[in-house]
């Protein structure tokens, strides 16, 4: 069975510009989560999609932070306008559903971004 | 909302010693406590996780303990190999938050031949 899978695995852009990260969940996973993970802490939850509605993302910087999840599949989380702080790794992870503690989540590889 | 210390930041042992981490939680309300385990350019893998009503659970070589009173629990890793060297991280959450996990700051483990 394949994973969670993002892409893509680095970017490097410059203060200022846009950036967008993709991410496929596991096939029927209906809840599909968005975290940051800066350097040497854990990752923090960003947004949570139930199918194609965002259930919590009151962790969203909103200001210049966007994801959505059309079809209730894949997930595109995007910076619009990326600052220097934003530089870490996004991670994306899915489960079956939420609300439950034996749904694991698992999680994708991760998108390493670098603002320069 | 939860906030969850761990410790040590890095831990370095030799092969076949035991390695112990340990967390503290704030929420008296969180009651699942999964560990992950992230190694180099990978996200985090669920490893084991322990209940609120059960005070230890072990499998294999790794083990975890939770004193609910006390807001502390624990991952034991004996005969350590190489292969465990990772960032193990705890995390604690309950149903109200719809047991998404507060993650600690992450442990190093790393394990010489």
């Amino acid at each position: 069975e394949a994973g969670v899978v993002q892409s893509p695995r680095y970017k490097i852009i410059e203060k200022k510009q846009p950036v967008a990260f993709w991410c496929n969940p596991i096939s029927g996973h209906n809840t599909l989560y968005w975290y940051l993970q800066n350097l040497g802490q854990g990752p923090e939850l960003l947004i949570r999609y139930e199918n194609e509605e965002a259930v919590d993302d009151s962790q969203l910087p909103k200001d210049r932070f966007s994801a959505e999840r059309l079809k209730g599949v894949d997930s595109t989380l995007k910076i619009q306008p990326a600052e220097l702080g934003d530089s870490a790794v996004y991670l994306c992870a899915s489960s079956l559903r939420t609300g439950s503690s034996t749904d694991t989540q698992y999680f994708g590889p991760g998108t390493r971004l670098t603002v320069l | 909302g939860e906030n969850v210390e761990q410790h040590p930041s890095t831990l370095s042992v030799q092969e076949g010693d035991s390695a112990v981490i340990k967390c503290t939680y704030s929420d008296s309300a969180s009651n699942y406590f999964p560990w992950y385990k992230q190694e180099l350019g990978k996200g985090p893998q669920l490893i084991i996780d322990i209940r609120s009503n059960v005070g230890e659970k072990k499998d294999q070589r790794i083990a975890v303990t939770l004193n609910k009173t006390a807001k502390h629990f624990s991952l034991h890793i004996t005969e350590t190999q190489p292969e465990d060297s990772a960032v193990y991280f705890c995390a604690a959450s309950w149903a109200g938050g719809s047991y998404i996990p507060t993650f600690g700051r992450g442990t190093s483990l790393i394990v010489h031949p």
